[in-house]
C-alpha cells in the first residue's frame, strides 16, 4: 500500500500569516496516463470533509484562491497564502493513483 | 445541487449485520461511480470500498474484503454497503462520495454528512 505521510501533525498559525503543509508518498504518484491523483481535502470541526485541490493544484469549485497545491512524483505541498478563521479544521492528502486508496493522517490547523 | 444522504446506521452487536443506504440526487447517478469511506472516533479517514456506475467492477480495503460487500441500484439512485461480521474497529462515521466518473476512483467529489455506526456488546 501507498504511505501517505503528512507533516506537522498540529500547525498553529496568526490569523492574516501563511501556512504551509507537506505530504509525502512511499510511491510516485504518477499514473500510467501521465496524470497525478493528489487530491487535498479540508474537513471543518463537526463537518463533513471537502475536497479542495485535485491532480496536484486544480482548485473546486468555490474553494478560495489563497489555497494552492504544489509538487510532483512524491513530495507535495498545500499552502494557505493567508490563514482566515474559516480555514480551522484537519487536512488530509489522499492519493488515487494506486489502489488501495489512500490517505494522509491529518494536518490540524488551529489558530493561534 | 449534488445531495448524497447516507442512513442506516446504528448500534450492533460485534458479530452482527447492519445495511447502510445512500440516497443521490442532482446528478445521474448511474453515470458515476461511488464510493465508502469511513472515519474512526477521533481518527483520520479511510477508504473503504468503491463501485463503477454499472456495479460491474468493486473495490475493496482489504480490512473489510469478504466481509462488507457494496452495490447499488441505479432505478432508485441509492448506494449501499451491506456490512456483516462486525468488529468493535469497524465503529466509525461511514461517509458516501462521489467519484469524478463511471470508471473514475482517483478522488471523491462530494460527500454526504455521514452514519455512525457502533459496534459494541
Amino acid at each position: 500500500d501507498v504511505v501517505m505521510t503528512q507533516s506537522p501533525l498540529s500547525l498553529p498559525v496568526t490569523l492574516g500569516q501563511p501556512a504551509s503543509i507537506s505530504c509525502r508518498s512511499s510511491q510516485s504518484l504518477v499514473f500510467s496516463d501521465g496524470i497525478t491523483y493528489l487530491n487535498w481535502f479540508q474537513q471543518r470541526p463537526g463537518q463533513s470533509p471537502r475536497r479542495l485541490l485535485y491532480k496536484v493544484s486544480n482548485r473546486d469549485s468555490g474553494v478560495p484562491d489563497r489555497f494552492s497545491g504544489s509538487g510532483s512524483g512524491t513530495d507535495f505541498t498545500l499552502k494557505i497564502s493567508r490563514v482566515e478563521a474559516e480555514d480551522v479544521g484537519v487536512y488530509y492528502c489522499m492519493q488515487g493513483t494506486h489502489w488501495p486508496l489512500t490517505f494522509g493522517g491529518g494536518t490540524k490547523v488551529e489558530i493561534k | 445541487e449534488v445531495q448524497l444522504l447516507e442512513s442506516g446506521g446504528g448500534l450492533v452487536q460485534p458479530g452482527g449485520s447492519l445495511r447502510l443506504s445512500c440516497a443521490a440526487s442532482g446528478f445521474t447517478f448511474s453515470s458515476y461511480a461511488m464510493s465508502w469511506v469511513r472515519q474512526a472516533p477521533g481518527k483520520g479517514l479511510e477508504w473503504v470500498s468503491t463501485l463503477s456506475g454499472s456495479g460491474s467492477s468493486t473495490y475493496y480495503a482489504d480490512s473489510v474484503k469478504g466481509r462488507f460487500t457494496i452495490s447499488r441500484d441505479n432505478s432508485k439512485n441509492t448506494l449501499y454497503l451491506q456490512m456483516n461480521s462486525l468488529r468493535a474497529e469497524d465503529t466509525a462515521v461511514y461517509y458516501c462520495a462521489k467519484c469524478p466518473g463511471s470508471t473514475g476512483y482517483s478522488t471523491f467529489e462530494y460527500w454526504g454528512q455521514g452514519t455512525l455506526v457502533t459496534v459494541s456488546s
